[in-house]
């Protein structure tokens, strides 16, 4: 069965830094286009972090230089390094894989979440 | 503010047909780019509805479907049922280099 599970969310003071992780099961992390999607509480979905098969990266603007996605291909399992945290950083963070032809690609399957809540 | 336009919020009756617009731009939808969306249930995490602008996966009831048109994409829902409420999101590709999505639109069964 193909699987996501995500860990490592918490609360964490603004200015400080957590990573997260994503352990998949049923397919190879390597071979595929990764991305992490996060969710800030009753808000929408934002995309925020790819790592392609051949080993590019790419952020959205309002984690640049301040994230780092990254993966261990030994234990199958991608990161999201998070540093100089912000309050508006505050969500629930998806790891998911991307499918299909780039870049029309579209993400499944989806992990559960891990909560970041970032506050004082 | 989101790159992808959807309304906030749709109803309808158990048994009717709704329908969800995502509005993009020439750099997104209208460049060609394909649309996909996804259904959150409550508490839940998203899951991949329609693919490709008009796919379904397996196991999605053929009660979904998609289409796009121009700088625009819709999700029809036919047959309403109960647990069709939720959070519905389009997703496309921008120019830009990002994956975006709409701002997500709460479907309500009345």
């Amino acid at each position: 069965e193909v699987q996501l599970v995500e860990s490592g969310g918490g609360l964490i003071q603004p200015g400080g830094s957590l990573r997260l992780s994503c352990a998949a099961s049923g397919f190879t992390v390597s071979s595929n286009y990764m991305s992490w999607v996060r969710q800030a509480p009753g808000k929408g979905l934002e995309w925020v972090s790819v790592i392609y098969s051949g080993g590019s990266t790419y952020y959205a603007d309002s984690v640049k230089g301040r994230f780092t996605i990254s993966r261990d291909n030994s234990k199958n399992t991608l990161y999201l390094q998070m540093n100089s945290l912000r309050a508006e950083d505050t969500a629930v963070y998806y790891c998911a894989r991307d499918q299909g032809q780039q870049p029309n690609s579209w993400f499944d399957p989806w992990g559960q979440g891990t909560l970041v809540t970032v506050s004082s | 503010q989101s790159v992808l336009t959807q309304p906030p919020s749709v109803s309808g009756a158990p048994g009717q047909r709704v329908t969800i617009s995502c509005t993009g731009s020439s750099s997104n939808i209208g460049a060609g780019y394909d649309v996909h969306w996804y259904q959150q249930l409550p508490g839940t995490a998203p899951k991949l509805l329609i693919y490709g602008n008009s796919n379904r996966p397996s196991g999605v009831p053929d009660r979904f479907s998609g289409s796009k048109s121009g700088t625009s994409a819709s999700l029809a829902i036919t047959g309403l049922q109960a647990e069709d409420e939720a959070d519905y999101y389009c997703q496309s590709y921008d120019s830009s280099l990002r994956r975006v999505f709409g701002g997500g639109t709460k479907l309500t069964v009345l």
